[in-house]
């Protein structure tokens, strides 16, 4: 199976920081990367698939980049409905792995 | 718009067998390039990807899990199932599904439901 390591796990942040979140890849996945948010008691939602492509009605300031085995997810500025848990996750291969996640919480 | 909904018992007992169904609606579950998940998330946890169905009936579970599940779907109710059998507190969890829809050079899982939540406890 292909591990996705994700950092960090949790992080404090404040309304209209900047925050950036890394997943790395145990072998090469190419650009075969999708970015999930998930808030308390829902299904995550899809942010950014394919590394760096922005879902249809995602905002802007969420992006997406990286290939091969080390990518990136960045919020360029924190809005309070950003507050949430993210996951990376591989569909490069089956079975599909997701990083172990991060929460996002206000300072 | 496609929504996904997933039901199942609440409540198993050990040693029992886990049966939940996913509806579909908004959509054909024999749409081209639709692979209708199954992924779980225990407490407080993060996803475990359990396995998928295709729309042409191609099947694949996570080698973890493979020999407790059974992936079917009922075209005629455009429904998906899970069976896993043997059932132990460890399979306590959130179960999903999800759409993941397939192109020529990506792959996405959207949308998803909410989740059914299963306690596995005698």
């Amino acid at each position: 199976d292909i591990q996705m390591t994700q950092s960090p796990s949790s992080l404090s942040a404040s309304i209209g920081d900047r925050v950036t979140i890394t997943c790395q890849a145990s072998q090469d996945i190419r650009h075969y990367l999708n970015w999930y948010q998930q808030k308390p008691g829902k299904g995550p939602n899809l942010l950014i698939y394919d590394a760096s492509n922005l879902q249809t009605g995602v905002p802007s300031r969420f992006s997406g980049s990286g290939s091969g085995t080390d990518f990136t997810f960045t919020i360029s500025s924190l809005q309070p409905e950003d507050f949430a848990t993210y996951y990376c996750q591989q569909n490069d291969d089956v079975p599909r792995t997701f990083g172990q996640g991060t929460k996002l919480e206000i300072k | 718009q496609v929504q996904l909904q997933e039901s199942g018992p609440g409540l198993v007992k050990p040693s029992q067998t886990l049966s939940l169904t996913c509806t579909v609606s908004g959509d054909s579950i024999n749409s081209a390039g639709s692979y209708w998940t199954w992924i779980r998330q225990h407490p407080g946890k993060g996803l475990e990807w359990i396995g998928y169905i295709s729309y042409n009936g191609r099947i694949y579970s996570n080698p973890s899990l493979e020999s407790r599940i059974t992936i079917s779907v009922d075209s005629s109710k455009n429904q998906i199932s899970l069976k896993l059998t043997s059932v132990t507190a460890a399979d306590t969890a959130i179960y999903y599904c999800a759409r993941e829809f397939s192109g020529y050079n990506y792959s996405w899982l959207d949308p998803w439901g909410q989740g059914t939540p299963v306690t596995v406890s005698s």
